[in-house]
């Protein structure tokens, strides 16, 4: 059970925009910066977005961030079948004294 | 740009201590934290700890008690070691630079990580 909740699923097809959500508690996303990992299998994972909407370079810019109270979502316009591949948002918690991530949405572009 | 190359034995027995390197290049060790994680077959991420360059540790509460980590700067190298397993253990094992600042861990993010290590316990 992770400390933080993920659909396990999103699809659509190629052009289509989707919304990934990361819900957490107070101690959690309602106090830090939530960040956004992506990994594919036999990749190494690749960070999306980081303090809640900062894209890394390199990073295009139909991916973006956002945070609001307890929630954060991660969202990806225009998607690309390179776009299938596991999503995973982290943060660090207060209360546990340590970095929590969500359990992981897997994304298929159908 | 900077490179992670986790390495160690793919194989390790139930009980017995589980130790991994994750080699540094393209980038110095020093100045930056560096933090280990891993993932369980078909399960999600999970935090295992972070170290300084200087060797100031944190771990996960729920590893603590298992998990050593140990930087050698003239390598550029980073361990892991973790004991008694069992085969909860068993995952790919990641190594990670982290960024932010010390002193400041909630602002913490991983920007360059390795392909990762398959490590299975085996009973």
């Amino acid at each position: 059970q992770s400390v933080l909740t993920q659909p396990p699923s999103a699809s659509g097809p190629p052009g289509q925009r989707v919304v990934m959500s990361c819900s957490g508690s107070g101690s959690n996303i309602g106090s830090n910066y939530v960040h956004w990992y992506q990994v594919v299998p036999g990749a190494a994972p690749k960070l999306l977005m980081y303090r809640n909407n900062q894209r890394p370079s390199g990073v295009p810019d139909r991916l973006s961030g956002s945070k609001s109270g307890t929630s954060a979502s991660l969202v990806i316009s225009g998607l690309r079948t390179e776009d299938e591949a596991d999503y995973f948002c982290a943060v660090w918690d207060d209360s546990l004294s340590g970095v929590v991530f969500g359990g992981g949405t897997k994304l298929t572009v159908l | 740009q900077v490179q992670l190359q986790e390495s160690g034995p793919r194989l390790v027995r139930s009980s017995e201590t589980l130790s991994l390197t994750c080699s540094v290049s393209g980038a110095p060790i020093g100045g930056y934290f560096w933090s280990w994680f891993r993932q369980p077959p078909g399960k999600g991420l999970e935090w295992m700890g972070w170290i300084f360059y200087t060797g100031s540790t944190n771990y996960s509460p729920s590893l603590k008690r298992r998990l050593t980590l140990s930087v050698d700067t003239s390598k550029s190298q980073v361990s892991l070691r973790l004991s008694a397993v069992t085969a909860a253990d068993t995952a790919m094992y990641y190594c990670a630079r982290v960024r932010g600042y010390s002193g400041y861990e909630a602002l913490f993010y991983f920007d360059s990580w390795g392909l990762g290590s398959l490590v299975t316990v085996s009973s």
